[in-house]
């Protein structure tokens, strides 16, 4: 069974600091997902990552296949960035779909 | 490209009483999970369907909940008889052979 630690859980940041969101995962995997959760719910996909890095804004995600860990970087954040940053993996070993979650980390960006 | 539509977005009921979400996916795609959410915690998969049959509803409390995917296109959950500890957010989801995931907005379900 794969295990997916985030870190940090939690994190509170000022408006234009450069933010960092990591995620480790204890079995190999196909693909990783960065998933963004906004307060009321809704989940919308960021990312989905199986090598290297991809960009979309103002946001960059990493993986390292062999280290088992991804990063999520936000740069110039902004208060609208505020919300729950899900990892989910996809394995064979994970739970019927394949995915298994991280936590979350429950990001603050104050003005 | 539309997305996964669901609804209601919020519902309070008391416990004991029933309940039912809606989830229409996007179109073509075969595979519909519903997840259950309590706050603080990662989403978990309650139930899967590949069009309209069940692939896995392990974590799925048979007792009172159930699911139906009815020529595999929309899906209804339901929540019959309703306890505390099912005040959650219930997610739907919707993928091509487990790619491409895209999840819905979401409901939040308060049982008082």
């Amino acid at each position: 069974k794969n295990e997916v630690e985030q870190s940090p859980q939690n994190l509170t940041a000022q408006e234009g600091e450069f933010i960092t969101i990591n995620c480790s995962y204890s079995v190999g995997i196909s693909a990783l997902h960065w998933l963004q959760q906004h307060p009321g719910g809704g989940i919308v996909s960021l990312f989905m990552l199986s090598s290297g890095k991809k960009k979309h804004g103002r946001l960059i995600a990493t993986i390292n296949i062999q280290e088992k860990h991804s990063s999520l970087h936000i740069t110039a954040s902004h208060p609208r960035d505020s919300a729950v940053y899900i990892c989910a993996v996809f394995t064979s070993g994970g739970g019927a779909d394949g995915l298994t979650f991280g936590k979350g980390t429950h990001l603050i960006i104050q003005p | 490209e539309a997305g996964v539509a669901q609804s209601p977005r919020y519902k309070i009921i008391e416990k004991r009483q029933s309940v039912a979400f809606w989830c229409n996916p996007i179109s073509g795609h075969a595979t519909l999970y519903w997840y259950q959410q309590i706050l603080g915690q990662g989403p978990k998969l309650l139930i899967q369907f590949q069009n309209n049959g069940v692939v896995d509803d392990s974590q799925l409390p048979k007792d009172r909940f159930s699911a139906e995917r009815l020529k595999g296109v929309d899906s209804t959950l339901k929540i019959q008889p309703a306890k505390l500890e099912d005040s959650a957010v219930y997610l739907c989801a919707s993928s091509v052979q487990g790619f491409g995931y895209t999840f819905g907005s979401g409901t939040r379900l308060t049982v008082v």
